[in-house]
């Protein structure tokens, strides 16, 4: 069974502190991707990833960076927390192969709060 | 600017056909469209996708239109557990453009 794992289900923290969020695929994908979920605004691409050290720019990267040092793992940083940081943190990952037709997996999200 | 756009929400009475609409008149013609549910508490999965000719799979139907301005899910018989927000998605590469979803009720 394909599984994207994330690390936390609900994390809290404070303004200022530094957070991880980290995601886990064991599909051997080469992709994986970072979203934010709010209320009204749907699913929002923070950054992505093709390959191990590469990344991309999203549609609202600021205030985010990302590692991927490793091909199963992505993490998603937040160097200074922030409350409009609080949100539903969702890691996803696909392959390249043609034949997967892009289909993303998706992991169980992270609540993040920030106090 | 949204690439999708869904009516926010409907209800279908179970056991009975839903169709769930979606208008993408920016498409470009090496967009395809694909159709993924978020069900309560759990990270969006895959239902169907497709390019120009309507698709069929075992979850859903997908009906393109011939100018491709507009897409929409059916699903035949509408079950409790089918009740979900359905996101309908343009792929340009491998960037995902989710609109806000339909969230989909479904009567018993």
């Amino acid at each position: 069974d394909v599984k994207v794992t994330q690390s936390s289900r609900y994390l809290v923290k404070r303004t200022g502190e530094k957070v991880f969020l980290e995601c886990v695929q064991d599909m051997d994908h080469e992709n994986m991707f970072w979203y934010r979920q709010d209320p009204g605004l749907g699913l929002r691409l923070i950054y992505f990833s093709y390959d191990v050290k590469m990344k991309e720019k999203g549609d609202i990267p600021e205030g985010y960076s990302v590692s991927r040092e490793k091909k199963e793992r992505f993490s998603l940083i937040l160097e200074s927390a922030s409350t409009n940081q609080t949100s539903m943190y969702l890691c996803a990952s696909s392959s390249l192969d043609w034949s997967s037709y892009n289909e993303q997996f998706f992991g169980p999200g992270t609540r993040l709060t920030v106090l | 600017d949204a690439k999708t756009t869904q009516p926010n929400s409907m209800e279908s009475n179970e056991e009975e056909p839903v169709h769930l609409p979606c208008n993408h008149s920016t498409i470009s013609g090496t967009d395809y469209i694909h159709w993924y549910r978020q069900l309560p508490s759990q990270g969006p999965e895959y239902v169907i996708h497709g390019l120009t000719s309507n698709v069929n799979n075992r979850m859903a139907s997908l009906a393109i239109a011939e100018d491709r301005k507009s897409s929409t899910l059916i699903l035949h018989r509408a079950t409790l557990r089918d009740a979900a927000v359905y996101y309908c998605i343009l792929i340009t590469g491998n960037q995902f453009y989710f609109g806000t979803g339909t969230s989909l009720t479904v009567i018993p």
